[in-house]
């Protein structure tokens, strides 16, 4: 039982260039979470997804974008990335009974 | 917009010493999250707290919640090295129903014991 596996771990992009961040749970969670990690400024939410098909925008979603086709996966696509960007990203899943799952996190360095 | 606050943002112990940290949250919430994040690592969670009252033990950290207040406080009691790592509040914007919706986090605070 996996959990929330994220990929790759680490990744140095150079600037415009695009990338995907992969996100895949086994835990049949409904509620799945993208968050960044910039250091002393905790985790800011990027997009969240209640459901296959539905995504919504949270605190910092500029320069983002997702895509939910299945329970299991919540991949993040950046798009001309640029240097403030460069941050640890967290992917997440929830359901009521058993709270909040994180993945390791995927370390981008964009230069 | 929920808003949480907490501090001290940085705390340096000694052995053996205890200490609080305090979480605030602007409005009402139905969880309330503690984690522990070591450098370079994901996050643990530490404690869930449910409603007005909870406190939560697990080894040298207790947990409480004050929804009145909006407060949840992390007390350290006895601190030893390996306790040294950045504690995270996380509060939950729960709809009614018990739907869970997303977190929000504090800043974090940076918590390092010395011998």
């Amino acid at each position: 039982n996996a959990g929330v596996t994220q990929t790759p771990k680490f990744r140095i992009l150079k600037i415009g260039q695009s990338m995907t961040l992969q996100c895949a749970q086994d835990m049949n969670h409904n509620y799945m979470y993208w968050y960044r990690q910039d250091p002393g400024m905790g985790l800011k939410l990027i997009y969240y997804s209640v459901g296959a098909g539905i995504t919504d925008k949270g605190e910092v979603p500029n320069g983002y974008n997702v895509s939910r086709s299945t329970t299991e996966d919540f991949p993040l696509r950046l798009e001309l990335a640029a240097p403030s960007q460069t941050s640890v990203y967290f992917c997440a899943t929830s359901s009521w009974t058993s709270g909040y799952t994180f993945g390791s996190g995927t370390r981008l360095t964009v230069v | 917009e929920l808003k949480v606050e907490q501090n001290p943002l940085f705390l340096s112990m000694q052995e053996g010493k205890n200490y609080t940290i305090y979480c605030n949250y602007s409005t009402t919430s139905d969880r309330l999250y503690w984690y522990r994040q070591d450098p370079g690592k994901s996050l643990e969670s530490l404690f869930v707290l449910l409603s007005n009252g909870a406190v939560k033990q697990e080894g040298r950290l207790m947990a409480s919640l004050d929804t009145k207040a909006r407060l949840s406080t992390l007390h350290i009691t006895a601190a030893v090295h390996d306790l040294s790592a950045t504690y995270f509040c996380a509060v939950d914007m729960s709809r009614s129903g018990g739907s869970n919706y997303k977190l929000t986090f504090g800043k974090g605070t940076l918590l390092t014991v010395n011998p």
